[in-house]
């Protein structure tokens, strides 16, 4: 398997909404990302986590809350989120932090927050 | 933290003709620099990439060439194809605490007329 599985593919969700983006990976890899994308723009960095542990929060707010369950699941909370956080969510996964590998991209997950 | 810019933000070439996008970055302690293409609606893809201590790697048509003194780098996409119309970001990793991550231009929309 040489996926990242993400879902759903796409949410809707009221500004006083409580959901849930879920992301899979079953190559091993021991780091785990979430990205922002807005249309015509570069990914953002949210978060990194490293063997488990969260190891880079890129300032969000806290209205997104990641959780690693364990080496193959990576969760992205979502609560009274804005419509200015409607954008792609790119969750994506490399070997290992320690050397810098490419990553593997999943399919996202479109947002929109009405 | 690292700095990356992207130019051409557009590149419309015939097909058949030859691409060329580059990059700069800022900080000299970057030993990974990937190239991702997305194609709209998609997920981004990892399709060549290359490390400090290599000037220059070939995959059929896709190069990429590294100059580390001047601190940039390129794409080069020869006999380009429609197929070959994406947007490709370029990166550079980071380095101690932001190891892992990846710090992406802004993008090259690249069109290639049949």
């Amino acid at each position: 398997d040489t996926e990242v599985t993400q879902t759903p593919k796409h949410l809707v969700m009221g500004m006083t909404n409580k959901k849930s983006l879920k992301c899979e990976q079953h190559m091993g890899h021991r780091a785990m990302y979430w990205y922002k994308q807005k249309a015509k723009k570069p990914p953002e960095l949210m978060f990194v986590y490293s063997y488990e542990k969260l190891s880079i929060n890129e300032s969000v707010p806290s209205r997104f809350s990641p959780e690693c369950p364990n080496s193959s699941l990576l969760n992205l909370h979502l609560h009274a989120l804005q419509p200015e956080d409607s954008a792609l969510y790119l969750c994506a996964s490399s070997q290992e932090t320690t050397v810098n590998y490419g990553y593997t991209f999943g399919s996202g997950t479109r947002l929109t927050v009405v | 933290g690292e700095n990356v810019e992207q130019h051409p933000s557009t590149l419309s070439v015939q097909e058949g003709d030859s691409a060329v996008i580059k990059c700069t970055y800022s900080d000299s302690a970057s030993n990974y620099f990937p190239w991702y293409k997305q194609e709209l609606g998609k997920r981004p893809q990892l399709i060549i990439d290359i490390r400090s201590n290599v000037g220059e790697k070939k995959d059929q048509r896709i190069a990429v060439t590294l100059n580390k003194t001047a601190k940039h780098f390129s794409l080069h996409i020869t006999e380009t194809q429609p197929e070959d119309s994406a947007v490709y970001f370029c990166a550079a990793s980071g380095r101690g605490s932001t190891l892992g991550r990846l710090y992406f231009g802004r993008g090259t929309q690249l069109t290639v007329w049949p």
